[in-house]
């Protein structure tokens, strides 16, 4: 079975500041993990993924995040906040063992960061 | 420019009333998908397809159905429209092949309320 976690549903951050929003997974092998932005009245957008390789992955909009097998965890990052960051974060899992099964989406975090 | 459309974006209609939300997508995806979510709140896949004449149910129990008679389209239909079936649905699509390592791409999503 499959599962991903994301254990705040809101995240506070002053613009300028670091900010962090987490995601815990849990498959039986080697995962792929997704990260996904949603802004209000739109459709999800995708952020970044990772598949295998390096643990650090960059994608759109100055946003990183950091497999870490060990603690099964992919959490999403950025140096410095924008006030335009503060939208809804769905992480999402694939177990690629687990046959033709669609993604497993958290629940998400509300991000909001304060001007 | 390849996409993924949904129409209508905004649909009010009254109790007992069918209705068929629409989803298209240019991009030659094999695997096409339907989230329900009510705002700012986590996703429910209640269907998807993985190519023309296949679909499956979701995770979340739906009174709607979906057909896929073409690889492009994708519509949903409400037989009988009921208050409990006001949300924002959101369409997905994704390529097929590598153990599922390619990301949904998701329409604008349609805001359904049933009064």
């Amino acid at each position: 079975a499959q599962s991903v976690a994301q254990p705040e549903d809101q995240v506070n951050v002053a613009e300028g500041n670091p900010l962090t929003v987490k995601c815990t997974y849990s498959v039986s092998g080697n995962p792929y993990l997704f990260w996904y932005v949603q802004y209000p009245n739109r459709g999800l957008q995708f952020l970044l993924k990772y598949i295998t390789g390096d643990n650090l992955v960059k994608g759109s909009y100055g946003f990183e995040a950091e497999f870490n097998k060990s603690q099964t965890s992919f959490h999403l990052k950025k140096p410095s906040a924008l006030v335009s960051d503060s939208a809804l974060y769905f992480c999402a899992v694939r177990d690629p063992t687990s046959g033709n099964t669609p993604l497993v989406f958290g629940k998400g975090t509300r991000l909001s960061v304060i001007a | 420019e390849a996409d993924i459309y949904q129409t209508p974006r905004y649909l009010v209609i009254g109790t007992g009333k069918k209705i068929t939300l629409e989803c298209s997508q240019t991009m030659g995806h094999d695997k096409m998908y339907w989230y329900q979510q009510d705002p700012g709140m986590e996703l429910h896949l209640i269907h998807y397809s993985y190519g023309v004449n296949s679909t499956e149910k979701g995770d979340l129990s739906s009174e709607s159905t979906v057909s896929r008679i073409r690889t492009e389209h994708f519509p949903l239909t409400l037989e009988s429209a009921r208050p409990s079936h006001t949300s924002q649905y959101l369409c997905a699509s994704s390529e097929s092949g590598g153990q599922g390592l390619h990301e949904q791409y998701f329409g604008p999503g349609t805001r359904l309320t049933v009064t």
